[in-house]
């Protein structure tokens, strides 16, 4: 059983469209994290969230927590080729448990 | 910034053979992880650790071992390689309540 469901699993836009990946859950976490990874690269923490409803923005990226802390999103404004790449969610049950991660979205910006 | 690095970024090895990775951090981190990572499988948890010369069996420790005899450092070992470990090998390590953060991984092939 996957306890943290990512979809779409693949994507492919145009350059300037906007996009938005979801990361779903039946459990509770303490907190989420979204990293991505580029090919031959380890993953790269973007943001994490720990507070239910919270928004978190960088640059066009911005980052939801579902008010239950359940699920989050990330929504990328006007896609560019740089953002290509793995998008991973990775959820923490309880205080120092290890991660559950999803098992990504894979994106690709077409200029 | 965080530095966890994995000392080989490309391995090759035969069958039978015993492996050892090895995975260096920099920030004092309490926490350290193993992981492999195959398409559409994402992210499984190998082993992990809390503490020097303290390990945990993850989601899939079979066929591998782990050594933490110092706390900057945490060695993956597959004791007799076979084919179905050929993978990207990552390594995390975080502090108290902190975002994991990962090596740029290991490729590993067994031919």
């Amino acid at each position: 059983t996957q306890l943290l469901e990512q979809s779409p699993q693949f994507l492919s836009i145009q350059e300037g469209e906007n996009l938005t990946v979801y990361c779903n859950s039946s459990s509770v976490f303490s907190s989420l994290q979204w990293y991505r990874q580029e090919p031959g690269e380890g993953p790269v923490l973007l943001v994490t969230v720990v507070t239910g409803g919270e928004v978190k923005k960088l640059k066009r990226l911005t980052f939801q927590f579902g008010d239950a802390r359940k699920d989050s999103s990330l929504h990328i404004t006007a896609a560019q080729p740089g953002d290509t790449g793995l998008y991973l969610c990775a959820g923490e049950r309880s205080g120092n448990t290890p991660l559950v991660f999803g098992k990504g979205t894979r994106l690709s910006v077409i200029a | 910034d965080v530095k966890v690095t994995q000392s080989s970024r490309y391995l090759v090895k035969r069958t039978g053979e015993k492996v050892f990775l090895e995975c260096v951090q920099d920030m004092d981190h309490e926490n350290m992880f193993w992981y492999r990572q195959d398409p559409g499988l994402g992210l499984r948890l190998i082993y992990f650790s809390y503490d020097v010369k303290m390990k945990e069996k993850g989601d899939i420790p079979e066929g591998y071992s782990v050594s933490r005899e110092k706390k900057e450092r945490f060695s993956l070992i597959l004791e007799s390689a076979s084919t179905n470990q050929t993978s990207m090998y990552l390594c995390a390590s975080n502090g108290q309540n902190q975002p994991q953060h990962f090596g740029d991984g290991t490729r590993l092939s067994i031919l």
